[in-house]
């Protein structure tokens, strides 16, 4: 079946450090692919997301970019801030099956220290 | 647009008792669901609806129930209340239900404790 499988955390970083955190999945056919995050005491939230092969998402200085080849959909961003602290869900959306049943990966709480 | 909202915030319940978590959109969502959230699991799918009359079951059914019988809500029932079902319950709808490259809108969550 399908899965998601994501870096377990937390990770701790300072302000203005360097982000990535590994997701990697399985599906049958060709899924869009979704990074959520959700801020502490609130709903999960749409961060990115890349509907086919080669797609880049990015949004608020965050980027990933879908991997066919190596079944991965890593998040990135180059300099992170102490807003930024939050946890982040990896999430497929197979089409094969209508989308209806969306994967979610553990989550990977993000800490950013000042 | 309130988006999607959820009450209660915050319950608490005896092992055995029932109860409804009421979910509602406005945003006229073809597709709407229910998730728990438990830690080091991320979210896991309780049930689903692709339009008024219609649910199905996602990974986690066991113990509860749900009814679509508006597009706008979405209540979930929890007919006999166990400590293992203390979580985080969040609804999500999203424009179509058919549609895998939509977004989810997500609700506030509702944190639920049976003793």
């Amino acid at each position: 079946g399908n899965s998601v499988t994501q870096m377990e955390g937390p990770v701790t970083l300072s302000e203005e450090a360097f982000l990535t955190i590994n997701c990697t999945y399985t599906a049958t056919g060709y899924p869009s692919l979704f990074w959520y995050v959700q801020y502490p005491g609130e709903g999960l939230q749409l961060l990115l997301k890349a509907t086919k092969a080669d797609d880049k998402g990015s949004n608020k200085g965050f980027e990933a970019t879908y991997r066919k080849e190596t079944t991965s959909f890593h998040l990135e961003k180059g300099s992170v801030q102490v807003s930024d602290s939050a946890v982040y869900f990896c999430a497929l959306s197979d089409g094969n099956t209508g989308g209806f049943k969306t994967i979610f990966g553990a989550g990977t709480r993000l800490f950013v220290k000042a | 647009n309130a988006g999607v909202t959820q009450t209660p915030k915050f319950q608490v319940l005896k092992t055995g008792q029932s109860m409804t978590l009421q979910c509602a959109q406005d945003m006229n969502h073809e597709y709407m669901s229910w998730y728990r959230q438990d830690p080091g699991m991320g979210l896991r799918l309780i049930h689903y609806s692709v339009g008024a009359g219609i649910t199905d079951q996602g990974e986690v059914p066991n113990g509860y129930n749900v009814s679509r019988s508006t597009t706008e809500d979405f209540p979930l029932r929890l007919l006999s209340a166990a400590p293992s079902q203390t979580s985080v319950y969040f609804c999500a709808s999203r424009p179509t239900a058919g549609l895998p490259t939509d977004t989810q809108y997500f609700g506030p969550g509702t944190r639920l404790t049976v003793l």
